[in-house]
């Protein structure tokens, strides 16, 4: 069965500065997708950005990157120009085979100003 | 807005009652997810359905039900509730099931008393 490990439960960072938000998982499966998605206080899960297991180059999406390292298991999520809005829980998640999404414990993330 | 609509939003119920929640995907998505987000238990997948006939099934328990309709709307059905069943459950749907991402409803949020 696929795990999906967060390791920080609470980040938080200054307004303008860069965080980034930490994801392993564990599968044996060869080919999957990854995602983080955003749960603002309004509790709206909004889909950030994907990442497919079988191409190298990492996705970004405006101000959000990530950094995918396949052999490591490792999915990290890279915020940068951090604003008050992107203040929210973080979710990593994994589908594969089976089209569900599994998720992590989520990272509470807050932007101070 | 994500184009998933659910309802009720908000919906509060006695023990031992039914309820029915009701999503509809996005225009051209044949599948729909329904997951339950509780404090102990995070995010869990229920059940899946594409296209009217169930492709998945995750953690849901014997008392829940659902469905999908020839128009694609879905319904999940809760039965006999208890004080645990109390949750957010979102519903979520993609056009390909799962690849590109699933993108979700607003929620309802059952308080079971």
């Amino acid at each position: 069965a696929q795990t999906v490990t967060q390791s920080q439960p609470e980040m938080s960072v200054q307004e303008a500065e860069t965080v980034t938000l930490s994801c392993t998982y564990d599968t044996s499966e060869s080919n999957y997708y990854l995602f983080w998605y955003k749960q603002p206080p309004s509790r709206q899960m909004i889909l950030v950005i994907r990442q497919e297991a079988y191409k190298q180059q990492n996705a970004t999406e405006n101000r959000f990157s990530v950094n995918f390292q396949k052999a490591a298991k490792s999915f990290s999520l890279k915020i940068s120009d951090s604003q008050l809005g992107d203040t929210a829980m973080y979710f990593c998640a994994f589908s594969g085979g089976s089209e569900k999404l599994v998720f992590g414990k989520g990272t509470k993330l807050t932007v101070n100003p | 807005d994500s184009g998933v609509t659910q309802t009720p939003k908000h919906l509060i119920t006695a023990t031992g009652q039914r309820v029915t929640l009701r999503c509809s995907p996005r225009s051209g998505d044949l599948s729909v997810y329904w997951y339950q987000q509780s404090l102990d238990q995070g995010l869990q997948f229920l059940i899946q359905y594409y296209n009217g006939e169930e492709r998945a099934k995750g953690n849901i328990l014997e008392r829940f039900s659902a469905q999908q309709f020839p128009d694609l709307h879905s319904e999940l059905n809760l039965s006999s509730l208890e004080l645990g069943d109390s949750a957010l459950y979102f519903c979520a749907s993609s056009v390909d099931g799962g690849p590109r991402g699933q993108y979700f409803g607003p929620g309802t949020r059952l308080t079971v008393t």
